[in-house]
Parts: structure tokens; C-alpha cells; sequence
């Protein structure tokens, strides 16, 4: 079974407006963690946002929130108000802390396109 | 944000030839690195897991004998492929293992990645 999953492989959305990424997870873990990563055509993995399993509120930063759903076992991604430099691929990652073994897992990305 | 190089950015060779790739990071202590790699248009497979002063941890499927990490240093993993075959081209990715302070003085366990390496092997 897939631990991560993000049923999106393209997005698009207009300058200015907010769009929400999916992402949904399966652990048998009480603790992990959720990454978003943002990887423009560069290469390079730019940390997003984070959100623990024991973390009441969603997380924020700056124009990005993640939605966290425990029970569904979604964390989504919303960007708000887009910008042209935030077309790229999104990633989103799992932590799981198995016996003080860290391990990551990734989906699949999402492609988003933001359209002036 | 932590910071964490990558060198070289992009390498060929040739078929049968040993490639070096060095992850550093640049600003921090990282006893925890990771090795990454992905084929165009896919997801960042996990090779390995680096320890400072252990043996690496590698996942299944990833030959260690191929693949020789060695994290000799605090700030200092390194990936050696060896005897490369036009297969292995791909972009390897590092990343560091980092605590950071968020808002409200929030610690977060994150992973810091370095910019990439292009292997391409003739």
C-alpha cells in the first residue's frame, strides 16, 4: 500500500488565486510527521511546511497552510493568493520514527501551474 | 534556512568509471544524512540512511557494494558510485537532518536538501 498519496499529477490555477494540494498518508505510527516540499525545475528541494501528529493546530507559513485532517488522514496543502514563481512540483513526505530509525517517505508530486 | 551543498552539480562518465559525490551542510551539524535519487518526472526514492561515525543504512533493493556512503564528518556525507553503468544516471539528492525553531519557538525535525547532483553515464 502506497504511504503517501497524491492523487493530483497536474494543477493549475489562476495568478492571485488559492489552490489546495492533496495529500493523503497511512501509518500505524502514533508520531510522525508531514513535510511539504516545493521542487521548481531547478532541481532542488525547498522545504515548505511542517505538521506533527501531535500538533493541535495547522500548520503556517507565510501564503502556505497545511490542512491537517488526523482521522482522515489527509494533510493538504493550501497556497493562497499564487504567485507565477510558485508553478513547480509539489511534494508531499512522511516522517516515521520506527525504534529511533528515521525514515521519509514521498508521493508522487503534484504539478502546478499558475496561469497569469 | 539551513543550507546544505551538493558537489558536483552535474557529472558524466563513462561507462565503468567511480563517481564521487560530496554532501555538505554548510551551517549546521548534521549527525543524520540521507541519500536520495529520482528519475525524470518521478518521486525521490530513499537510497540510504548516513550516520556520522556508523556504517549507512541502506534500503532494500539499494546494493551497498554500488553505492559506498561514507559520513566521515559532522558536516560531511559522501557518495561514491562505483563502476558506473548507464543505468545508474539519475539525480541524486542529499539531504541533512535539521532541528529548527519555527514561530512560537516551535521545534520541527526536517530535512534540509542539498541542490542535486545530474549523473549521466556514457
Amino acid at each position: 500500500a502506497q504511504k503517501i498519496t497524491q492523487t493530483q499529477p497536474g494543477m493549475f490555477v489562476q495568478e492571485k488565486e488559492a489552490v489546495t494540494l492533496d495529500c493523503t498518508y497511512d501509518t500505524s505510527d502514533p508520531s510522525y510527521g508531514l513535510f511539504w516540499y516545493k521542487q521548481p525545475s531547478s532541481g532542488e528541494m525547498i522545504f515548505l511546511i511542517y505538521q506533527g501528529s501531535y500538533d493541535q493546530q495547522n500548520a503556517t507559513e507565510g501564503r502556505y497552510s497545511l490542512n491537517f485532517q488526523k482521522a482522515r488522514k489527509s494533510a493538504n496543502l493550501v497556497i493562497s493568493a499564487s504567485q507565477l514563481g510558485d508553478s513547480a512540483m509539489y511534494f508531499c513526505a512522511m516522517r516515521e520514527d520506527s525504534g529511533g530509525y528515521q525514515k521519509v517517505t514521498f508521493g508522487t508530486g503534484t504539478k502546478l501551474q499558475v496561469i497569469p | 534556512g539551513a543550507v546544505v551543498s551538493q558537489h558536483p552539480s552535474r557529472v558524466i562518465c563513462k561507462s565503468g568509471t567511480s563517481v564521487k559525490i560530496e554532501c555538505r551542510s554548510l551551517d549546521f551539524q548534521a549527525t543524520t544524512m540521507f541519500w536520495y535519487r529520482q528519475f525524470p518526472k518521478q518521486s525521490l526514492m530513499l537510497m540510504a540512511t548516513s550516520n556520522e561515525g556508523s556504517k549507512a543504512t541502506y534500503e532494500q533493493g539499494v546494493e551497498k557494494d554500488k553505492f559506498l556512503i561514507n559520513h566521515a564528518s559532522l558536516t560531511l556525507s559522501t557518495l561514491t558510485v562505483t563502476s558506473a553503468h548507464p543505468e545508474d544516471s539519475s539525480f541524486y539528492i542529499c539531504s541533512a537532518r535539521a532541528f529548527i525553531i519555527g514561530h512560537g519557538g516551535r521545534s520541527t525535525d526536517t530535512q534540509y536538501f542539498g541542490p542535486g547532483t545530474r549523473l549521466t553515464v556514457l
